[in-house]
Parts: structure tokens; sequence; C-alpha cells
């Protein structure tokens, strides 16, 4: 298996553009996981997929994101418009269900916003 | 939510054990005990997870306290390679909150 694909891996954008993040999981894995990394703030949870149905959204920091998993083998995180304080790493991670499994990351995309 | 507390950094040789401790005073008794790891550049990846019993894979080995309000993750002998931040995370077991929360995590330094 490929492991969970993100892409783009870089991106680079204008302030105020819309920008939009992919993300395949892992075939079989049905949780899904959107995160943001900052120097200042960590590893941020901003969303979780269980069965394609967003669970918890509490960590989406305000409207300008949203985040769909219109089936089992993908997911989009969109950023409209964008902000310069947007600029960060985002990682996607899936795994199987229950409580022994083992969540797989992947490379991330680092989003810079100017 | 319970909270895990960890030391910001720590520092190792090179061939050397090393005990990073994680602090869960608050943990409740169906949290599981999770680590992950993030190397430089790369997104976090598993190491261990427990929940009572003492737990060993080929990575690491995890020691629980017995009334479940510490643990520690054992690196036996650690390589350059092992130089991460390592992240304790309390993780339900029930389907549906399941979410993986990370703390800052405790810097390791290997010197060669």
């Amino acid at each position: 298996d490929a492991g969970v694909i993100q892409s783009p891996r870089h991106e680079v954008t204008e302030m105020g553009q819309e920008v939009t993040l992919r993300c395949k999981p892992i075939s079989g894995h049905n949780s899904l996981f959107w995160y943001r990394q900052t120097m200042m703030r960590g590893l941020e949870l901003l969303i979780y997929f269980n069965n394609n149905v967003p669970i918890d959204d509490s960590g989406m920091p305000e409207d300008r994101f949203s985040a769909k998993m219109p089936n089992a083998s993908f997911s989009t995180l969109k950023i409209q418009p964008s902000e310069p304080r947007d600029s960060a790493v985002y990682f996607c991670a899936t795994q199987r269900a229950g409580p022994h499994t083992e969540a797989f990351f992947g490379q991330g995309t680092r989003l810079t916003v100017v | 939510d319970a909270k895990t507390t960890q030391p910001n950094s720590m520092e190792s040789n090179e061939e050397e054990p090393v005990h990073l401790p994680c602090n869960h005073s608050t943990i409740s008794g169906t949290d599981y005990i999770h680590w992950y790891r993030q190397l430089p550049s790369q997104g976090p990846e598993y190491v261990i997870h427990g929940l009572t019993s003492n737990v060993n894979n080929r990575m690491a080995s995890l020691a629980i306290a017995e009334d479940r309000k510490s643990s520690t993750l054992i690196l036996h002998r650690a390589t350059l390679r092992d130089a991460a931040v390592y992240y304790c995370i309390l993780r339900k077991d029930w389907e549906g909150a399941q979410k993986l929360v990370f703390g800052q995590g405790t810097r390791l330094t290997i010197n060669p």
C-alpha cells in the first residue's frame, strides 16, 4: 500500500485565493483526521470523520475552513479565502476502526499564503 | 478530556537507554495510553500503546504505573534516528471518540 497520500506537497498562494488540500486514505481505513501544525500552536486536530461522516469539527478555526469526505477514498480540506495566518503544514491521518489501531499520517502539505 | 504532561525536552547518548515520562493523573478507565513520535520533516508515526499492562514491541517498551496515573516510554538502545518529538496521548476506547489530540510532546536529542 502506498500509505496516506496527500496532495499537493507544497502550495504557495496569494491571500484571498481558495486553497484545496487533498487526502487519499489507506484502503479499508474508515476514520480520517485533518491536522494543522505550526511552530506556535503545535499539532492541532481540525476535524475527524468516521465512515465518511464528520464526527468532531470543533477544531476548525473558522468558517473559512471546510472539509468533506464524499466517499471512503477521498477527502478535501478547503480554505476560502486564505489568509497569511493559515500558513502551516497540514496533515491527513487515517486508521481502521477500533481503539487498538494505529493512525497513519501522510507526508503533509506545506501551505504558504503570501 | 484527560490531559497529559511531558517534559519539553530530553537528551541522551547513542546506544544508551532512554526513559521518556508522561503524567496523566486524570486518566479515566476507558483511556488507552498511546505514544507517537514525529521525526524531522515527517508526519507523526505510531510507536506503542497500552491500557494497564506493560507492553513491548520492536520499537519500544511501555511501562504503565499500577495506578495508571503515569507511564514511561522506554527506548532500549537509542540511535541517532530516534531523535524526534515524542507524544503521549490518551485515547478513548469507543468508536466515534477515538480522536488523537496531541500535546506539546518531548523533544528528544540523541548525542553521537
